[in-house]
């Protein structure tokens, strides 16, 4: 049968605005999270991540605000440039501790295209 | 300091074949991890290997099996390929296992016809 793709949410913006791209994550007991953004042909790039015991943490023209109640996650790029346009993809990490040691793994969300126009 | 090498970038395979797919982390990085991404499921965890070892698993059929060598490089084998497999096969090192950063690889994107 005719598969059906992800129909990722799309943020266009001018270039010198800020961005704002959200995300929900599953899993309550995840304790660290990661955004990664993903340019076409590559593998996802780390932007920057932040850890359960933390609200807010900023990076170079960005920053990640962690909600816990609502399990909302939320990367704001400041003075957006042509070069951010890609896809932006939230992961969260729960590490399960057994006899000492950690199992971890990303689940992903769906994806945001971010195009920055001139 | 190089970053998570895949070989090979592209490869093209007929259904009921098995192929193998490399990963070498970045030095130092000892976990690695394995992502299937598609445009029907997104990128989904596949498995992690520490120390030659498998720890976590994601739920995918036998047919997709992994190893990690004593210098951390790690292969995934798919066997008796299906259509559906064709994805972008992305690779992540990690400096341990568990909760830390993972960096990624440019990924192999495998087409089977």
């Amino acid at each position: 049968g005719e598969s059906v793709g992800l129909h990722l949410p799309t943020l266009s913006v001018q270039e010198g605005d800020n961005s704002i791209i959200n995300c929900a994550y599953s899993n309550s007991a995840s304790d660290y999270f990661i955004w990664y953004k993903q340019e076409s042909g590559k593998g996802p790039q780390f932007i920057i991540d932040i850890r359960s015991n933390m609200d807010k943490r900023q990076g170079q023209r960005v920053t990640v605000l962690l909600n816990k109640t609502v399990k909302h996650l939320s990367l704001q790029i400041a003075a957006t440039q042509p070069g951010d346009s890609a896809v932006y993809f939230c992961a969260e990490n729960w590490a399960q501790n057994a006899g000492g040691t950690s199992y971890g793994k990303l689940t992903f969300g769906q994806g945001t295209i971010l195009t920055v126009h001139p | 300091k190089a970053g998570v090498t895949q070989t090979p970038r592209y490869l093209i395979k007929t259904r009921g074949q098995q192929v193998t797919l490399s990963c070498s982390p970045i030095s130092g990085h000892r976990s690695v991890s394995w992502y299937q991404q598609t445009p029907g499921q997104g990128l989904q965890f596949l498995f992690e290997y520490f120390s030659e070892t498998q720890r976590n698993k994601g739920n995918f059929p036998g047919r997709f099996s992994g190893r990690q060598f004593s210098n951390s490089r790690s292969e995934m084998n798919v066997s008796t390929l299906e259509l559906g497999d064709s994805a972008l096969y992305l690779c992540a090192s990690s400096v341990s296992e568990g909760n830390y950063g993972y960096t990624f690889g440019s990924g192999t994107r495998l087409t089977v016809v």
